[in-house]
């Protein structure tokens, strides 16, 4: 059983349209962080939430941690064909010495 | 250039047969972690290491052995392979500030 849920599992977009992609679990975390993998490389953190309704931005990217720290949301304006990836989500609990990751959702985003 | 190199990139092998995959990174980062990724499952956390001759198990250890004994080094051991290895491996380094950074992986085929 994953500890997080990532949904949706794959998404297939054009170019311009908007997206959300959604980390839950029923677990209370200290923080959350989302990477993004592109094939045939480690994934590459793009964000660390810490506080509870935190939202964050990046370029077209808006990363927003639940009031009750236990899901978070990555949403996408406008995406372009450079943002094709695997994104995940990973939660660190109250040691801050291991980390949960999702199984990810892979996007696709078609000129 | 900060990174985390790993070695060796691809490797094929048979049961049984004691392998290393070495990682060293060089931002003089305490924190080091080992992870296998496959399908579906997302990355899972085999080992990780807070300091020189520090080091726990993650969430799937069996199988796997792990030494730290320089800060920049931290291979990652399997004395006996078995077809259910047969995985993507990450080694990362975490920063104070829990960046987390990725090695390019090492794609290993147990038959």
């Amino acid at each position: 059983t994953q500890l997080l849920e990532q949904s949706p599992q794959f998404l297939s977009i054009q170019e311009g349209e908007n997206l959300t992609v959604y980390c839950n679990s029923s677990s209370v975390f200290s923080s959350l962080q989302w990477y993004r993998q592109e094939p045939g490389e480690g994934p590459v953190l793009l964000v660390t939430v810490v506080t509870g309704g935190e939202v964050k931005k990046l370029k077209r990217l808006t990363f927003q941690f639940g009031d009750a720290r236990k899901d978070s949301s990555l949403h996408i304006t406008a995406a372009q064909p450079g943002d094709t990836g695997l994104y995940l989500c990973a939660a660190i609990p109250g040691n801050f010495n291991k980390f949960y990751f999702g199984s990810g959702t892979k996007l696709n985003v078609k000129p | 250039e900060a990174q985390v190199t790993q070695n060796p990139r691809y490797l094929i092998t048979v049961t049984g047969k004691k392998l290393t995959v070495t990682c060293s990174q060089n931002m003089n980062h305490e924190y080091m972690s080992w992870y296998r990724q496959d399908p579906g499952l997302g990355l899972r956390q085999i080992y990780y290491s807070m300091n020189v001759e520090v080091t726990d198990k993650g969430d799937v250890p069996e199988g796997y052995k792990v030494s730290r004994k320089e800060k920049r080094n931290f291979p990652l051991i399997l004395e006996s392979p078995s077809p259910n290895q047969t995985s993507l491996y990450f080694c990362a380094s975490k920063s104070p500030t829990y960046e987390q950074y990725f090695g390019p992986g090492t794609r290993l085929t147990v038959t």
